[in-house]
């Protein structure tokens, strides 16, 4: 059974500020490691899709940095706004050719305006 | 483009009773995975089809079961509802047979067994 974890399990923010979280994954048989976002009432929506040590990836004020060798990865959000309020879940493929993917159970994010 | 279709939305059902739900994957989409999640857990993998196959199945009873068609809809089954299958049921679908690329949710059908 892989372990997926990811911490904190909520985060409360002020609007403005950065913050990060922290997903850690088996280091070993690594295939790739997804970030999703959960918007309460709608579907999870991918973020990124990281396949290489040293990755780093960016969409608009979110990044995401992956370290395979060690077996984690940052997310990154910079300037909260109140719109990034959801759940933030990374998942783990269990192989190359099959999307059984193994999710952590989410960091919630909860920004104040 | 539309995305991953899932009905119903909402369904209440006695336990013992059986229930199916339908994925519609976002056109040219092969592959489609379902999940639960149910109350303080994760996402939960059910079973994975690609082109009709199962390829993977997670850690759940035989009483789930799936099954997936030509044009790559999926459906679900459920025999025998307990009070613990109460839950969100989320398919995803995937254009690539290979995990490099990213999955697309549906909303998902809530599922409250009484």
């Amino acid at each position: 059974i892989l372990n997926v974890e990811q911490s904190p399990q909520s985060l409360h923010v002020q609007e403005g500020d950065s913050t990060n979280f922290t997903c850690s994954f088996p280091s070993s048989n690594f295939y790739a490691l997804h970030w999703y976002r959960w918007e309460t009432a709608k579907s999870p929506e991918a973020l990124f899709v990281m396949t290489l040590n040293g990755d780093e990836k960016k969409k608009g004020r979110i990044s995401a940095t992956l370290n395979t060798k060690e077996g984690y990865s940052y997310l990154y959000i910079k300037g909260s706004q109140p719109e990034d309020s959801a759940t933030y879940l990374c998942a783990f493929p269990s192989g190359a050719g099959s999307y059984q993917l193994t999710f952590g159970k989410g960091t919630k994010l909860s920004v104040i305006p | 483009k539309a995305g991953v279709t899932q009905t119903p939305r909402y369904l209440i059902k006695t336990r013992g009773q059986q229930v199916t739900l339908s994925c519609s994957p976002i056109s040219g989409h092969r592959s489609v995975s379902w999940y639960q999640q149910t109350p303080g857990q994760g996402l939960q993998f059910l079973f994975e089809y690609f082109s009709e196959t199962q390829r993977n199945k997670g850690n759940f009873p035989g009483r789930f079961s799936g099954r997936q068609f030509s044009n790559s809809r999926s459906e679900m089954n459920v025999s025998t509802l307990e009070l613990g299958d109460s839950a969100l049921y989320l398919c995803a679908s995937s254009l690539e047979n290979g995990v490099n690329t990213e999955a697309f949710f549906g909303q998902g059908t809530r599922l409250t067994v009484v």
